[in-house]
């Protein structure tokens, strides 16, 4: 069973960066994985983020960025507003068998 | 403004059947591929299964604990995917989501993964 690693939880301070990685019980995550992020706040369905490693969508703040980094997929949260305090998710995509995606097990980041 | 609701959600005991829909407006239905992702209480996220749309093969793919168990269909003429769910397991407990997972606009320009419906919420107990 393929498993997606996220680092459970991380503190950060307003104004700070702080960096989240996604790494693959497969191995080393290339752009072949299609990695994407979601953010998700207490109560509220999930908002996507980045897709195709490190793509923002419209209504992204130019504070995220995404990227490959040391094996994993990495997103970036520079200059973090306190609003930024918030569950995020990687997913990767395997095809196949087993199912098209998975999602890692989030990282709760808190903006203290 | 593109929009997904989920309704169907409710209570039903192990062993179970419940018809998850999820309408959609705002956008060209048939362009979309469709996939749902489940939330049990507490926990992250988990993708569930997507269909592709017709034009494509309108194939559908699931992850390993649904397989054989769940299955999506669409039907474009009313914009909605439904999401069936056959001999449910207390561990079917969860919020379910429906996501775009991909669209193609008129002239071909391809959104990937963008908007999320609010979920409802399927409880399994006895």
């Amino acid at each position: 069973q393929t498993v997606v690693t996220q680092e459970p939880s991380l503190t950060v301070s307003p104004g700070g960066t702080v960096t989240l990685t996604c790494a693959s019980s497969t191995g080393t995550v290339t752009s072949d994985y299609y990695p994407n992020w979601f953010q998700q706040k207490p109560g509220q369905a999930p908002r996507a983020l980045i897709y195709s490693t490190n793509k923002r969508h419209s209504w992204t703040p130019a504070r995220f960025s995404a990227s490959l980094l040391g094996g994993r997929a990495a997103l970036t949260l520079s200059g973090v507003q306190p609003e930024d305090e918030a569950d995020y998710y990687c997913l990767l995509y395997y095809g196949g068998a087993q199912g098209d995606w998975v999602f890692g097990g989030g990282t709760k980041l808190t903006v203290l | 403004e593109v929009q997904l609701v989920e309704s169907g959600g409710g209570l039903v005991k192990p062993g179970g059947s419940l018809r998850l829909s999820c309408a959609a407006s705002g956008f060209t239905f048939s362009n979309a591929w469709l996939s749902w992702v489940r939330q049990a209480p507490g926990k992250g996220l988990e993708w569930v299964g997507r269909i592709k749309r017709e034009t494509d093969g309108g194939t559908t793919n699931y992850a390993a604990p649904v397989k054989g168990r769940f299955s999506i269909s669409r039907d474009d003429s009313k914009s909605t995917v439904y999401l069936q769910m056959n001999s449910l397991k207390t561990e079917d407990t969860a919020v379910y989501y429906c996501w775009r997972l991909r669209y193609y606009d008129s002239s071909g320009y391809l959104y990937p993964a963008d908007y999320w419906g609010q979920g409802t919420l399927v409880t399994v107990s006895s």
